[in-house]
């Protein structure tokens, strides 16, 4: 069964104070590992698809990382506005029995960027 | 690109009564969709996959005379919610599946939020 553990549950950090949000997981032959982010209310944006070990991606102060076991959602001086639920998903090569190449979730990583 | 919609955002109706909610694809096309319910400070929980023209695929435990999925169109799914009761309650999100060479991205909408009294 694919799991995805994000850590840490919760993160305050102050305005300009860059950190990383975790995602480990296990999956039986990953076809791509994706960030989203949640905000209240909202469905989730996306924001990344990563393939394979060693690959990165940046959009803005966000940079995501690869490696065999977990992904790196990195935050460099973060603002107020990137204040957000992050939810990491990986997605499976083996179809689902209905077909489709599904996500399986994280629980997330609510982040507050305090002023 | 890669715009999902989703109406109505918001709904109040009466125990006993259904609600259908909307989920268009607005910029292409989605030969999948998925129905998702996000209980408060959870994750997301997979419904159903709804896939054009055949029948939808419910996940174990999600009943599918409550939740009557319909994939008429490409670019249009829809969830009934019959004789809602209180605990069928809940943020309800739909995403549509952009399929590019080896990538199938799950884009989502900005979900439902439902309230039976």
């Amino acid at each position: 069964e694919d799991q995805v553990t994000q850590s840490p549950e919760a993160l305050r950090l102050q305005e300009g104070e860059s950190s990383s949000l975790n995602c480990s997981y296990t999956v039986s032959g990953l076809r791509g590992l994706f960030w989203y982010r949640q905000d209240p209310g909202k469905g989730p944006e996306f924001l990344f698809t990563l393939y394979s070990a060693g690959e990165e991606k940046e959009k803005e102060r966000l940079k995501a990382t690869l490696t065999k076991k977990e992904s790196f959602l990195h935050i460099t001086a973060p603002k107020p506005e990137d204040s957000a639920t992050y939810l990491c998903a990986v997605q499976a090569r083996v179809r689902s029995g209905a077909g489709s190449y599904q996500l399986t979730f994280g629980k997330g990583t609510k982040l507050s960027v305090i002023p | 690109g890669a715009v999902v919609s989703q109406h109505p955002s918001r709904v109040i109706c009466k125990s006993g009564t259904s609600v259908k909610i909307e989920c268009r694809s607005l910029d292409f096309q989605a030969t999948t969709m998925f129905w998702y319910r996000q209980f408060p400070k959870k994750s997301l929980m997979l419904m159903a996959t709804s896939n054009e023209g055949s029948k939808a695929t419910y996940e174990q435990g999600v009943e599918k005379d409550k939740f009557l999925i319909n994939h008429a169109s490409l670019t249009l799914s829809t969830l009934t919610v019959t004789s809602a009761h209180p605990e069928d309650s809940s943020f309800y999100i739909c995403s549509a599946s952009l399929s590019s060479g080896s990538t199938d991205t799950q884009y989502f909408g900005p979900g439902t939020r439902l309230t039976v009294l």
